[in-house]
């Protein structure tokens, strides 16, 4: 089955601290991965994705890279701000027209 | 433009009342969902609909049940409230397409719901 496995939180950082939010996942065929972004009292915000293996997904200074080999997709950020304090959510889809599978959120706070 | 729409963004009402929640996409996605949001960010998957076809219907209490007039709307009716049914609601949106689901979701910014 799919399922997507990623570190519990919550994870306190001091600011430009380097962040890493491991995510492991389970798929049959070919998963697209993503990390998705909730912000306090927002909703979920794509922040990056990767579709095939070894492709590395990045975005606002984040970056994640699709690891067949050892099924994983880990977020990092070499300096982190007060402003990324969030939920982080690793995801994936099968691309068989099944639901997108989510991982259990990773809440993230950075202290100035 | 707002991508995904819910209304409202806050609910309060009280236990046994019947409420909805509405749900709209301007994206021309033909899949909508509805997930629940518990108080540590889990994130459960309600309901699924695919051009007005249900499609994932979880292990939800039939006090809920959704409805989709057209593929750009999906509401969610909750009756019989009840105090653990306080949770945010989200509504989301994407391709179903094999191949285009690597868009990803777009979801909208949440229902707050309380039930005192």
């Amino acid at each position: 089955g799919n399922s997507v496995t990623q570190m519990e939180g919550p994870v306190t950082l001091s600011e430009e601290a380097f962040l890493t939010i491991n995510c492991t996942y389970t798929a049959t065929g070919y998963p697209s991965l993503f990390w998705y972004v909730q912000y306090p009292g927002e909703g979920l915000q794509l922040l990056l994705k990767a579709t095939k293996a070894d492709d590395k997904g990045s975005n606002k200074g984040f970056e994640a890279t699709y690891r067949k080999e050892t099924t994983s997709f880990h977020l990092e950020k070499g300096s982190v701000q007060v402003s990324d304090s969030a939920v982080y959510f690793c995801a994936l889809t099968a691309n068989t027209g099944n639901q997108f599978y989510f991982g259990t959120g990773t809440s993230l706070t950075v202290i100035p | 433009d707002t991508a995904v729409s819910q209304t409202p963004k806050y609910l309060v009402t009280q236990m046994g009342n019947d409420k909805s929640i509405k749900c709209e996409q301007n994206l021309g996605h033909d899949t909508m969902y509805w997930y629940k949001q518990d108080s540590k960010k889990f994130l459960k998957i309600m309901f699924s609909y695919n051009n007005k076809e249900l499609i994932i219907n979880e292990t939800v209490p039939n006090r809920f049940s959704p409805k989709s007039p057209d593929k750009a709307h999906l509401n969610l009716h909750i009756n019989s409230l009840e105090l653990g049914d306080s949770a945010v609601y989200f509504c989301a949106s994407s391709h179903r397409s094999p191949g285009r689901q690597s868009h990803g979701y777009t979801f909208g910014s949440g229902t707050r719901l309380t039930v005192v």
